[in-house]
C-alpha cells in the first residue's frame, strides 16, 4: 500500500510551546490530507480537512488558530500547535488521499505531551 | 445524525473465525472502509466495499448491504497478532469518513 510519513513519532514539549507536526505522502500525490486527535481508548476525532493549496476545513470545536494547518504541497500537510497545554497531550495522527473515493492511508501518528 | 454501531469488544479463540459486525446510518454514502489498528499504533487499511457483497482479501472478507445499513468483517484462521480494534468507517455524501469507537478484538490461545 501507499506509504504516509509523519514526525516525528513523539515530542515532549514546554507548556506554552509549539510543536510542529509534518505528514508527507512519499509515493502518492494526495489532494486530501486528514489530521485526527485520538485519547486512549476513544475513536478518532478529525480535526480537519485540508486539501492542497486552499485554506483547512475546522471541525466544530477545535481552534483553528491554535491548531494551524498547512498544506502548501500534493505531498506535505503541517499540523503547528501552538501555545501548548498539557491538555493537548494526545496522540495526533495525519491521513492522505489521492482522490476521494480511494482509501486514506494513515501516518504512524504522534504521541505528544506537554509539561 | 450520522452513526456508527459496533461491539465494543469481542473474544476469540487462536485459529478460530470471528465476525464483526457494524450498521451505519450516514448522510449519504460513497463506500465503507475497514481498519485495524494496533494499541498506540495508527490504522491500517483493511478493506473498501462499495458494492453490496463479499470482497475476500486472505484471512479477511469483509461484506455490505447497502439497503440495510450494514457491513461484517469475518477473520479467518485467526492469529494472536490480529489482537487489535477493528474500524468500521463508511463514507458519506461529502466524503467524509465517518469513525465510530471500534471493536476491541482480543484474541486467546
Amino acid at each position: 500500500g501507499a506509504v504516509v510519513s509523519q514526525h516525528p513519532s513523539w515530542v515532549i514539549c514546554k507548556s506554552g510551546t509549539s510543536v510542529k507536526i509534518e505528514c508527507r505522502s512519499l509515493d502518492f500525490q494526495a489532494t486530501t490530507m486528514f489530521w485526527y486527535r485520538q485519547f486512549p481508548k476513544q475513536s478518532l476525532m478529525l480535526m480537519a480537512t485540508s486539501n492542497e493549496g486552499s485554506k483547512a476545513t475546522y471541525e466544530q470545536g477545535v481552534e483553528k488558530d491554535k491548531f494551524l494547518i498547512n498544506h502548501a504541497s500534493l505531498t506535505l500537510s503541517t499540523l503547528t500547535v501552538t501555545s501548548a497545554h498539557p491538555e493537548d497531550s494526545s496522540f495526533y495522527i495525519c491521513s492522505a488521499r489521492a482522490d476521494r473515493d480511494t482509501e486514506a492511508f494513515f501516518g504512524q501518528g504522534t504521541r505528544l505531551t506537554v509539561v | 445524525g450520522q452513526n456508527i454501531d459496533q461491539p465494543t469488544e469481542m473474544t476469540a479463540t487462536e485459529g478460530a473465525i470471528v465476525q464483526i459486525n457494524c450498521t451505519y446510518q450516514t448522510s449519504g454514502f460513497n463506500g465503507l472502509f475497514w481498519y485495524q489498528q494496533h494499541a498506540g499504533e495508527a490504522p491500517t487499511f483493511l478493506s473498501y466495499n462499495v458494492l453490496d457483497g463479499l470482497e475476500e482479501k486472505g484471512r479477511f472478507s469483509s461484506f455490505l448491504s447497502r439497503s440495510k445499513g450494514y457491513s461484517y468483517l469475518l477473520l479467518k484462521e485467526l492469529q494472536m497478532k490480529d489482537s487489535a480494534s477493528y474500524l468500521c468507517a463508511p463514507m458519506d455524501s461529502n466524503y467524509q469518513l465517518i469513525w465510530g469507537a471500534g471493536t476491541k478484538l482480543i484474541i486467546k490461545p
